[in-house]
């Protein structure tokens, strides 16, 4: 079973609607988690952190953590064609060596005009 | 972006060649990563540097050989590499090790012929 699991997509959304992109992971120890967004031929960043169960909201974005179901999602409302990226999820999972990011291997979100 | 620059942005070398790639980053972090991004899979972790310690290696072929002269250099040199090799070397750092905040470079795009 894969750590940290994402739909690799290609999600497409109309412009002005709300995107949903889900991720599970397999490690209940898990305590933090982070969505990134990476454009084609670019690096990740980051754009949102979760630690505690429900809703954190910045902006357009929404993220929503259930750590007893091992999921977070990221809503993205109103999207833009400027959306249309990569979107990594990445959980920080304690081991022996600390604290360290483990990816899914991310969802491709496309937004039409 | 330019918080992490890496060079080169392209690479392609063959399976004989001894190459290096250079990260530097100039945002007075303490902890640097090596990670790397081939198509259709998540970021993989190589190396982890903090306060130019390694504490992370992430069973990674010894073809593969980082260097950390100090916080702000990391180095990954390359020897006798595979076609398979070729991916997205990507560098980042953060204010600490296990801090979750992140910064990507831009990426060194290799290509092992």
């Amino acid at each position: 079973q894969k750590e940290v699991e994402q739909n690799s997509g290609p999600l497409s959304v109309p412009e002005g609607a709300i995107a949903s992109l889900n991720c599970t992971y397999s490690d209940r120890g898990s305590q933090s988690f982070f969505w990134y967004r990476q454009y084609s031929g670019k690096s990740p960043e980051l754009i949102m952190f979760i630690y505690s169960n429900g809703d954190k909201e910045d902006g357009r974005f929404t993220a929503q953590l259930n750590k007893a179901s091992q999921y977070v999602s990221l809503l993205i409302r109103d999207s833009q064609p400027s959306d249309s990226a990569t979107y990594l999820c990445a959980v920080k999972t304690p081991n022996n060596a600390g604290n360290m990011l483990t990816f899914g291997g991310g969802t491709r979100l496309m937004v039409k005009p | 972006e330019t918080g992490v620059t890496q060079t080169p942005r392209h690479l392609v070398m063959g399976m004989t060649n001894k190459k290096s790639l250079k990260c530097e980053q100039h945002l007075g972090h303490n902890a640097m990563y090596w990670y790397k991004q081939s198509a259709k899979k998540p970021l993989e972790l190589m190396f982890v540097y903090s306060l130019e310690e390694r504490v992370e290696n992430n069973s990674v072929p010894s073809r593969f050989s980082p260097e950390c002269p100090n916080s702000s250099h990391l180095f990954l040199h390359l020897h006798t590499l595979q076609p398979e090799d070729s991916a997205l070397y990507l560098c980042a750092s953060s204010p600490g090790f296990g801090s979750y905040e992140q910064y990507f470079g831009p990426g060194t795009r290799l290509t092992v012929t």
